[in-house]
């Protein structure tokens, strides 16, 4: 099986801009997850979207969302890019979100 | 909520030589655990899990780890560590039920001399 798949891979974007990532999970896994990981902060979790609904949500403004298509593919956004904002976005996938999470390569935003 | 403790942010060993990655969580429910590595530019591989049963697990490459209830540790371990081996670890945390939504541990380098 094909793993997570996350494009693109790198991005540069300016502050104010505002960015879309995408996230293709494992074939059949209906659960995807958005995780950010800095430097300062390590990995923390965004959001989790199962048949696209969001199921649960981590303590980022509202400049952060996402969503859900009927093929399970995400996509993750991030309107008025700050600085801080700068990051590797990974998205991980399971079979039904109570079982363990398979990560994707990630996309590394820098926002200048 | 939960929260994961790894105690050491470095660790360098010869290689050949045992290593032990020490994590410690904190929960007021039951819990599923988890160790992922990161290696340079890459995401998260998961290496073994916890849900219930044994708490003696078995992972890849030659890691396993024992869950202690008692002490609310999940320590990392291998006989016998290689080159290859130097990477990121991450120790992660979920209620039980659901891993979904993870809370991860700053990370433990492991560098691995020859």
């Amino acid at each position: 099986k094909a793993g997570v798949t996350q494009t693109p891979r790198y991005l540069i974007k300016t502050r104010g801009q505002q960015v879309t990532l995408s996230c293709s999970p494992i074939s059949g896994h209906r659960s995807v997850s958005w995780y950010q990981q800095t430097p300062g902060q390590g990995l923390q979790f965004l959001f989790e979207y199962f048949s696209e609904t969001q199921r649960n949500k981590g303590n980022f403004p509202g400049r952060f969302s996402g969503r859900q298509f009927s093929n399970s593919r995400s996509e993750m956004n991030v309107s008025t890019l700050e600085l801080g904002d700068s990051a590797l976005y990974l998205c991980a996938s399971s079979a039904t979100g109570a079982d363990e999470q398979y990560f994707g390569p990630g996309t590394r935003l820098t926002v200048t | 909520a939960q929260s994961v403790t790894q105690l050491d942010s470095q660790v360098p060993v010869f290689e050949e030589a045992p290593v032990e990655l020490r994590c410690n969580y904190s929960s007021s429910v039951s819990v599923y655990l988890f160790w992922y590595v990161q290696y340079p530019n890459q995401g998260l591989q998961l290496l073994l899990k916890y849900l219930s049963g044994s708490t003696l697990v078995k992972g890849i490459n030659g890691f396993e780890a024992e869950f202690n209830k008692s002490q609310t540790s999940f320590h990392l371990r291998k006989p016998s560590v290689h080159i290859s081996d130097t990477a990121e670890y991450f120790c992660a945390v979920s209620r039980s039920g659901s891993a979904r939504q993870l809370t991860f541990g700053s990370g433990t380098q492991l560098t691995v001399l020859p």
